[in-house]
């Protein structure tokens, strides 16, 4: 079956230290796309890329990285630059980078800061 | 710049009622409208798109969104709720030929028996 893929499901993070969400998708999709949820403030874009090796910060990147180096996956890094990680990250892919196209939606990772 | 509000954080129903949810939107450009559904712990799962052409919009699981433009609203609707249409729901617009989704903050749907 086709979908998006992210792991881990739970994680775990002492601060100053990095982790990297993992994200792959097997829909052939040009463009992923990684937001971060709290509870009543809905979807924030972390960042975006239109196409493999590219890839642009969204309203929220400041602590995060990203690389798009093969078109099915999008790691994101959350750097220890980021004071308040403690959060459910979605990634999400679509056809093309254009408005028009629905977004699917991996399961999620919910990151904790012990 | 363009904007969504959900006017609603939670609502409750009870079962084989009627629900409507309310989602307005602000923008100087045409747009694309979607509605998504997120169950506990899951992704968001589209649940129906408005892109062009008639106004009413029919998706999954029996829900129905009307699309209008003199309101900017999009407010999506199901005649007869089940326990499991408990979810959080999210109205998102995206601006014609560009590229970003901006989500409203989710209303809380609880289907009570």
């Amino acid at each position: 079956d086709g979908g998006i893929t992210q792991s881990p499901k739970y994680l775990f993070r002492k601060e100053g230290q990095n982790v990297t969400l993992s994200c792959e998708q097997n829909l052939n999709h040009d463009a992923m796309y990684w937001y971060r949820q709290d509870p009543g403030q809905g979807l924030r874009l972390i960042y975006y890329s239109q196409i493999v090796n590219d890839f642009q910060k969204g309203d929220i990147a400041e602590g995060y990285s990203v690389s798009r180096e093969k078109k099915e996956s999008f790691p994101l890094t959350v750097t220890s630059a980021q004071k308040n990680p403690t959060a459910f990250y979605l990634c999400a892919s679509s056809i093309q980078w254009t408005g028009e196209n629905e977004q699917f939606f991996g399961p999620g990772t919910r990151l904790t800061v012990l | 710049a363009q904007s969504v509000t959900q006017l609603d954080s939670q609502v409750p129903v009870f079962e084989e009622a009627p629900v409507e949810l309310r989602c307005n939107y602000s923008s100087s450009v045409s747009v694309y409208l979607f509605w998504y559904v997120q169950y506990p712990n899951q992704g968001l799962q589209l649940l129906l798109k408005y892109l062009s052409g008639s106004t009413l919009v029919k998706g999954i699981n029996g829900f129905e969104a009307e699309f209008n433009k003199s309101q900017t609203s999009f407010h999506l609707r199901k005649p007869s709720v089940h326990i499991s249409d408990t979810a959080e729901y999210f109205c998102a617009v995206t601006l014609t030929g560009g590229f970003k989704t901006i989500f409203g903050a989710g209303t809380r749907l609880f289907v009570k028996a």
